[in-house]
């Protein structure tokens, strides 16, 4: 089975600082997807970012650009120019690739806040 | 609709009573998951619906739940004689296959 950890249960920034949250996985498959998704008050689950495990380019989104390093099965999303709006929990999470690739296996979160 | 709706938005039940809790996905979405959040958590896989078929309920945590989908689109989880142990945050999503949509879920509290 999968795991996913996420270290730092909180986490503040100075507002146009940049900030990185930091995600730990374990799995025996060499295909996957993770993902970064941003949780705010309103509770729904929103897409940052997402990368293939075959992939060596880190993914890139705006402000939101990651660290994949696959052989320590390391995923760190790093935030630029951070917005009092950014101020959310953030999920890290796993996806397999293969005949269960439909489940996403999340990360207990990091609250991350923005202060002006 | 635009997104993934879901009601009610809160839900207060008293221990021991029946619940239902209703998504209606992205429309054209032949894949539909339910997921429990609980307080300081992620959220954790429930089931996983592919248009009416209910292909994976591996993750339903007792036989009090049940989930249906009967015509292919709205969804509903039912949890009978509810516990404390079931106030969490449920999320449905949706997904053509790419990429999911959730919804804004129900909290559920279980006095």
């Amino acid at each position: 089975a999968q795991t996913v950890t996420q270290s730092q249960p909180e986490m503040s920034v100075q507002e146009a600082e940049t900030v990185t949250l930091s995600c730990t996985y374990d799995t025996s498959e060499n295909n996957y997807y993770l993902f970064w998704y941003k949780q705010p008050p309103s509770r729904q689950m929103i897409l940052v970012i997402r990368q293939e495990a075959y992939k060596q380019q880190n993914a890139t989104e705006n402000r939101f650009s990651v660290n994949f390093q696959k052989a320590a099965k390391s995923f760190s999303l790093k935030i630029s120019d951070s917005q009092l709006g950014d101020t959310a929990m953030y999920f890290c999470a796993f996806m397999n690739s293969g005949g269960s690739n439909y489940k996403l296996t999340f990360g207990k979160g990091t609250l991350l806040t923005v202060n002006p | 609709g635009a997104g993934v709706s879901q009601s009610p938005r809160y839900k207060v039940a008293k221990r021991g009573q029946d619940v239902a809790l209703r998504c209606d996905p992205i429309s054209g979405h032949v894949s539909l998951f339910w997921y429990q959040q609980a307080l300081g958590q992620g959220p954790e896989f429930l089931t996983y619906f592919q248009n009416e078929a209910q292909l994976d309920k591996s993750g339903l945590p007792s036989d009090r739940f049940f989930a249906e989908r009967p015509e292919g689109s709205v969804s509903t989880l039912k949890i009978q004689r509810t516990q404390q142990e079931d106030s969490a945050v449920y999320l449905c999503a949706s997904s053509t296959g790419y990429g999911y949509t959730f919804g804004s879920g129900t909290r559920l509290t279980v006095v």
